[in-house]
Formats: C-alpha cells, structure tokens, sequence
C-alpha cells in the first residue's frame, strides 16, 4: 500500500537555526499538509498546498515557516529560526484528488529545539 | 470555530472489555467526521470515517455512529484486545473548509491489559 515518508525521524537543533522536514507524498495525490503534535497536546493544522501554493494556514504558521514543493516530488517545511516551542511531532499528511475525504498520515518527525 | 473534544485520558481496560471513547464537535452545517489511531512509534492511520448524518463508521471491530442531534461520533468495540492500545484522535473537516484541513480533539490513550 502507498505510505507518506517523512524525514528525518527526529531532528535536533539549536535555537535560531534553520531546519527543513522533508515529506514524500503518495504519488499522484495533490492535497499536501503540514501539522504538528506538542507533546501531551492536540495534532494542530499548520499549512495546506494545493496546485503549488497555500490554499490555508493557521495562525501558528507565521513568516518564519514556509513551504514548498521543490522537485514535484518532495514538500518541505522550512522553519527559519527554530525557538524552544517549535519542539514537537510533525506529521505530513496527503490527500488525493477532488472528491477525496482520506487524508494519509507520514510516521512524522520529531524535532528537539535547545 | 469548528472544535472537537474528546474525553480524557488514559483510559486502561482489561482485554476483552468494552470500549467507549466520547468525543462530540462543535461546526456549521455537516461536517465529515474521522477517527484517527496512532500506535507507539508510527504516524496516524484512518480507522473509520462518516460523511453524513446518521452514517456508521466501522472497521476492525471498532464503530462510530454520527449523530447530528447530539454532535457526536463516539467510538466502540465490544471486546477489546492488547494489539488496540494506541492514542485515539477524532478529527473533523469542516464544510466550508476550502483546504481540507483536519481539526482533532486532544487524544485519547487506550491501555488494554492482558
């Protein structure tokens, strides 16, 4: 069965630093996201992409975030400068195409900001 | 805005017992409702969904019920087994959700005991 990649599986930087997560989508899907987990708390929505560009993101997903699709086939997020509460899971997550209601999960990335 | 709440947790069951997990949602109009599972160490899988009112979610044993008149998609099984711990998420998307995007309750960790 096709599976969402995430790399790395845990991730440590230090705070101000840049970091990018890597996600590979299940090909042919063409609803990509990005949410993460604090831990103890909720998966909380960051950013939807859709046709090479944001279709939503929430408040958390301020200028220091960005995302993009670089090769067609990788969809990164980009964290400017890390801070101690960027420290959580983040999960990938595709969906395929109109009329699609199953978005599929990445095994996530855990990152640790010092 | 959309919301989901789900009941706390941990919840420890021995195997072979019955499991309830609540979890009821605050949206406009009809939403699609989810359960999400995530076992040590893996990203979320879909367990079941519902797309309209009255539809029953059901898969591996576990069931859920979407209920309009009382905002709820409370998950069940009827004879649980130690292979069934794991964080349980209910998810909804909105109807004027353009990006698709998932709005989780809290999490509920299930410890079924031998």
């Amino acid at each position: 069965e096709p599976e969402v990649t995430q790399t790395p599986s845990h991730q440590v930087t230090q705070m101000g630093q840049e970091v990018i997560l890597r996600c590979v989508p299940i090909s042919n899907h063409l609803y990509f996201y990005w949410y993460r987990q604090i831990l103890g708390q909720k998966v909380e929505f960051l950013v939807s992409f859709y046709n090479n560009e944001i279709s939503e993101k929430s408040e958390i997903f301020d200028d220091q975030f960005s995302v993009e699709r670089p090769d067609g086939s990788n969809f990164t997020l980009k964290i400017r400068s890390t801070k101690l509460e960027d420290s959580a899971m983040y999960f990938c997550a595709t969906l395929g195409g109109a009329g699609a209601d199953t978005q599929y999960f990445g095994p996530g990335t855990r990152l640790t900001v010092l | 805005g959309d919301s989901v709440t789900q009941m706390e947790g941990p919840v420890t069951l021995s195997e072979e017992a019955f499991l309830t997990i609540n979890c009821t949602y605050t949206a406009t109009g009809y939403p699609s409702l989810f359960w999400y599972v995530q076992y040590p160490g893996e990203g979320l899988q879909l367990l079941l969904k519902a797309t309209k009112a009255d539809d029953k979610g059901s898969n591996k044993g576990f069931e859920a019920t979407y209920r309009k008149e009382t905002t709820s998609f409370h998950l069940e099984k009827g004879s649980v087994q130690v292979s069934d711990s794991a964080v349980y998420f209910c998810a909804l998307r909105g109807v004027y959700n353009q990006g698709g995007k998932l709005i989780f309750g809290q999490g509920t960790e299930l410890s079924v005991k031998p």
